[in-house]
């Protein structure tokens, strides 16, 4: 059974300053999925990791894949207020369409 | 493209009352799935379709039912209210053709289900 835990869950951080979201899974995942939550809002897909090593970068974020320590990173560099909001790793079970979701890490970046 | 779509928007029910929660696409996706999401616990897979006339269970289905019967449509039924069903409600679609594909999923706005 895929679980999927996000840390940490709650993120206060100061504009300009970088910092990483961890998200680990228990099992292996085909691929895993990034996503971004806006209050009351949907979600919105920043990126999808395909295999080891996979890194992918979309202005001050980037996201990263190691299938062997079964962890993927996401990094926020020089945060600015923008970006606050809620995030989401999610796994896929290998083998089936289904997407387990990570708790979330809610990020909150203070001016 | 409208994308994914979802009604109502909001919802209140008394408990025991039945309802269809809306879910639309235009991406001529065969996959689609409806989720649950409530507060700490990310989202929660509820039941998903690989295409018309094909369902299969999530993680969290009970109290749910579905059915595809064209590629656009996949409604979500509560079949008998409970308080524990309030959350908020994503459906979502993705392409998934023959070979190596993405299974980007598209989440439509969300329903808010309050259930008294």
């Amino acid at each position: 059974e895929l679980k999927v835990e996000q840390n940490p869950l709650f993120l206060s951080m100061q504009e300009g300053k970088n910092y990483t979201i961890y998200c680990n899974y228990s099992t292996t995942s085909d691929r895993l999925y990034w996503y971004r939550q806006d209050p009351g809002k949907s979600l919105e897909s920043l990126f999808v990791l395909l295999s080891n090593g996979a890194v992918k970068q979309e202005g001050r974020l980037m996201a990263s894949l190691d299938t062997k320590a079964r962890l993927s990173t996401l990094h926020i560099t020089a945060a600015v207020h923008d970006l606050s909001a809620t995030y989401f790793c999610a796994g896929l079970i290998q083998g089936a369409q289904k997407l387990v979701f990570g708790q979330g890490t809610r990020l909150t970046i203070n001016p | 493209n409208a994308g994914v779509t979802q009604t109502p928007k909001f919802q209140v029910l008394k408990t025991g009352q039945s309802m269809t929660l809306q879910c639309a696409q235009d991406m001529n996706h065969e996959y689609m799935s409806w989720y649950r999401q409530d507060p700490g616990m990310g989202l929660r897979l509820i039941h998903y379709s690989v295409g018309a006339g094909i369902t299969d269970q999530g993680e969290v289905p009970n109290g749910y039912n579905v059915s595809r019967s064209t590629t656009e449509d996949f409604p979500l039924r509560l079949l008998s209210a409970a308080p524990s069903q309030t959350s908020v409600y994503f459906c979502a679609s993705s392409y998934s053709g023959g070979g190596w594909f993405y299974n980007e999923q598209f989440f439509g706005p969300g329903t808010r289900l309050t259930v008294l």
